[in-house]
C-alpha cells in the first residue's frame, strides 16, 4: 500500500520559516494536500493541488511538489501556526494521510 | 457555508454496531460535485480514511480495503444527510471519527466524535 513519511517534528522560531516535508513514492506525479489540525479540533485545509490555497488561509502558507517529496513551508511562522501538519493524496483507489509533524513554535 | 454536523453514541461494546449520522446545511448529499466521507483517526493508526458516498446519476460508494466487509455508508436524501455504520467493532476501532466533504480532498470537516469500544 501507498505511504506517506513525515518528520515527527519541525520547531521553528517566530518569524522564521518552517518547512514540512513530505515523502512517497513519486509522489510529484500525483497531487498533494496539507491539512492544520490544531488540539482539540478538526481538521482545516491550507494547500489543495500542491500549491493552491483555499479562501481564508494566509499567504505566508505555501506548498510545492516534485520528485518523491512534497513541501508545505511557513513563511515567518507565527505562534497561532503551532499545530499538527498533514499530508494527503489519492492513489486511485483510495485516500492516504502523511504521519503527521508537529510544529512547535518557540 | 458548509456545516456537517455529527451525531450518535460516544460509548460501543465490543462486537456491536457503531452508528452515526452527519447531517449537512449549506450543500446537498445529491450534489454531483462533492463526495461524502467518513475519516477516523487515532494515536496508533493516525488519519485514516474509511469511505464515501457521493451521487452521479446514481450512487456510488467507495470503501477502504481495511474495513470493506464491515462498513456502510448510506444517503438519506429527505434529511439531506449521510451515515455510517460500522460493524464487528472491537477496541482497535477507537478513535475519533469525523465527516468530511470532499472528492479528491477534504474542504469542509465535522466536529468529530470520540468512539470508544469497550464492555
Amino acid at each position: 500500500s501507498y505511504e506517506l513519511t513525515q518528520p515527527p517534528s519541525v520547531p521553528v522560531s517566530p518569524g522564521q520559516t518552517a518547512s514540512i516535508a513530505c515523502s512517497g513514492d513519486k509522489l510529484g506525479n500525483k497531487y498533494t494536500y496539507w491539512y492544520q489540525q490544531r488540539p482539540g479540533q478538526s481538521p482545516v485545509l491550507v494547500i489543495y493541488e500542491d500549491n493552491k490555497r483555499p479562501s481564508g488561509i494566509p499567504e505566508r502558507f505555501s506548498g510545492s511538489n516534485s520528485g518523491n517529496t512534497a513541501t508545505l513551508t511557513i513563511s515567518g511562522a507565527q505562534a497561532m501556526d503551532e499545530a499538527d501538519y498533514y499530508c494527503q493524496t489519492w492513489d486511485g483507489s483510495t485516500f492516504v494521510f502523511g504521519t503527521g509533524t508537529k510544529v512547535t513554535v518557540l | 457555508q458548509v456545516q456537517l454536523q455529527q451525531s450518535g453514541p460516544g460509548l460501543v461494546k465490543p462486537s456491536q454496531t457503531l452508528s452515526l449520522t452527519c447531517g449537512i446545511s449549506g450543500d446537498s448529499v445529491s450534489s454531483y460535485s462533492a463526495a461524502w466521507n467518513w475519516i477516523r483517526q487515532s494515536p496508533s493508526r493516525g488519519l485514516e480514511w474509511l469511505g464515501r458516498t457521493y451521487y452521479r446519476s446514481k450512487w456510488n460508494n467507495d470503501y477502504a480495503f481495511s474495513v470493506k466487509s464491515r462498513i456502510t455508508i448510506k444517503p438519506d436524501t429527505s434529511k439531506n444527510q449521510f451515515s455510517l455504520q460500522l460493524n464487528s467493532l472491537s477496541p482497535e476501532d477507537t478513535a475519533v471519527y469525523y465527516c468530511a466533504r470532499g472528492h479528491y480532498y477534504f474542504d469542509y470537516w465535522g466536529q468529530g466524535t470520540l468512539v470508544t469500544v469497550s464492555s
